[in-house]
């Protein structure tokens, strides 16, 4: 199964953009990259998904790097609710299960 | 339906007792999903359900970790002669036929003392 990298921890200052790295360098070629939050104590809200091409909803963006090693989420306009844990997990091949990485605590401060 | 529900969200054991959790999905998701987490950590892999059918087992899922979807609905997660590495917080999570979203229940936070 692919592993993702991701740092521990960011800060953001409210209302400016949050750019959170992930790096899946065995990701295989179909094998799609996913972005869940979790809020102390919660379980794990989904936030978006992709395969190769930019993704974009209401939550957030998702830009894959064109060799898919690596990818960024982005939240365009932090509010102190999005401070989470941040996690970017791989769907393995066959569909079956998502594998997490250790997640990035996101500290947004006003 | 408002998302995935678990029961209880905290369960406290001796050692050695046997626990069950349980799981409802949302109701039309065809694949349910037991993931494992400890402090720190993401969370772990540990089974899935295809409707009634256990496609997948983890080897985190040892001999005392057994789970059932009966009738393709609700699931159990039974922990038989708890340890206190067992302590965690189990998730369960429901979707359609995957790549689309799977969604997570508020997970049930397991204390063996």
């Amino acid at each position: 199964d692919a592993k993702t990298t991701q740092p521990p921890s960011m800060d953001c200052a409210e209302g400016r953009a949050a750019n959170l790295p992930c790096n899946h360098s065995t990701i295989s070629g179909n094998e799609y990259v996913y972005w869940y939050r979790q809020i102390h104590s919660q379980g794990p809200q989904y936030i978006i998904h992709g395969l190769k091409n930019n993704e974009t909803n209401e939550m957030a963006s998702l830009i894959i790097t064109e060799d898919r090693k690596s990818s960024t989420l982005i939240l365009p306009h932090a509010t102190l609710r999005d401070t989470a844990v941040y996690y970017c997990a791989v769907m393995n091949t066959g569909f079956q299960k998502l594998v997490f990485g250790t997640g990035t605590r996101l500290l947004v401060s006003p | 339906d408002t998302g995935v529900s678990q029961d209880p969200r905290h369960k406290i054991t001796k050692r050695g007792q046997n626990v069950t959790f349980r799981c409802d999905p949302i109701s039309e998701h065809n694949r349910l999903y037991w993931y494992r987490q400890t402090l720190g950590q993401g969370p772990e892999f540990l089974t899935y359900f295809q409707n009634e059918a256990q496609l997948e087992k983890s080897r985190l899922l040892s001999d005392r970790f057994s789970a059932e979807r009966p009738k393709g609905s609700f699931s159990t997660l039974e922990i038989q002669r708890t340890e206190q590495g067992d302590s965690a917080m189990y998730l369960c999570a429901s979707s359609l036929a995957l790549p689309t979203e799977a969604f997570f229940g508020q997970g049930t936070r397991l204390t063996v003392v």
